[in-house]
């Protein structure tokens, strides 16, 4: 059974740091392409960033880059976001996602929150 | 605000059939046949529902179809079951390795 499962969500304050992780298991990580996708509190989801399968190509979108960095570790099923100067419009779930190689999302974990506030 | 336009809200009785629209631009939904849908369930990670406009993932009943014409795509609900009701998204992708999403509709089975 595919499962992917977040952590590292908290609260942090505006300017601050956060690092996201996402255990993989139940498939060959090493050969899906890995997104971050977060939901806005009343405002829908939101696209963030995409790694290729052995991490060698990175996209983000232009609300994050620079500021967001996805990566990953093959060897340990794990994809990670380092999130930099967090901002309150920030604040939202963080999901881990499975590109389908279809430019769809075919599975994705159950979420981690992250709050900025002060 | 969200790239893609959805409905707040639609609602059926059980065994009616609803649709959810989703606008877009002709440079994603339009464009591209890379349309899909979401289902979000609370406390449950989300699950998709239709790729690609109009393929069903294996486990998804044949209740659920999807179609696009010029910038916007529907997901179209036949047989609605209680278990039907949920937020639903679409997304589509939109060149450069760029996707968006829309803000989210929920279907309430009354």
């Amino acid at each position: 059974e595919v499962q992917l499962v977040e952590s590292g969500g908290a609260a942090v304050q505006p300017g601050g740091s956060l690092r996201l992780s996402c255990v993989a298991s139940g498939f060959n990580f090493g050969d899906y392409n890995m997104h971050w996708v977060r939901q806005l509190p009343g405002k829908g989801l939101e696209w963030l960033s995409v790694i290729s399968r052995d991490g060698s190509s990175t996209f983000s979108a232009d609300s994050v880059k620079g500021r967001f960095t996805i990566s990953r570790d093959n060897s340990k099923h794990s994809l990670y976001l380092v999130m930099n100067t967090v901002r309150s419009e920030d604040t939202a779930f963080y999901y881990c996602v499975r590109d389908n190689t279809d430019w769809s999302f075919d599975y994705w974990g159950r979420g981690t929150l992250v709050t900025v506030s002060s | 605000q969200s790239a893609l336009t959805q409905p707040r809200s639609v609602s059926g009785s059980p065994g009616q059939s609803v649709t959810i629209s989703c606008a877009g631009t002709s440079s994603d939904v339009g464009q591209y046949k890379y349309v899909s849908w979401y289902q979000f369930l609370p406390g449950k990670a989300p699950r998709l529902s239709i790729y690609d406009v109009n393929k069903r993932p294996s486990g998804v009943p044949d209740r659920f179809s999807g179609s696009k014409s010029g910038n916007t795509a529907s997901l179209h609900i036949s047989g609605l079951q209680t278990e039907d009701e949920a937020d639903y998204y679409c997304s589509s992708y939109a060149g450069g390795f760029n996707w968006v999403f829309g803000g989210g509709t929920k279907l309430t089975v009354l």
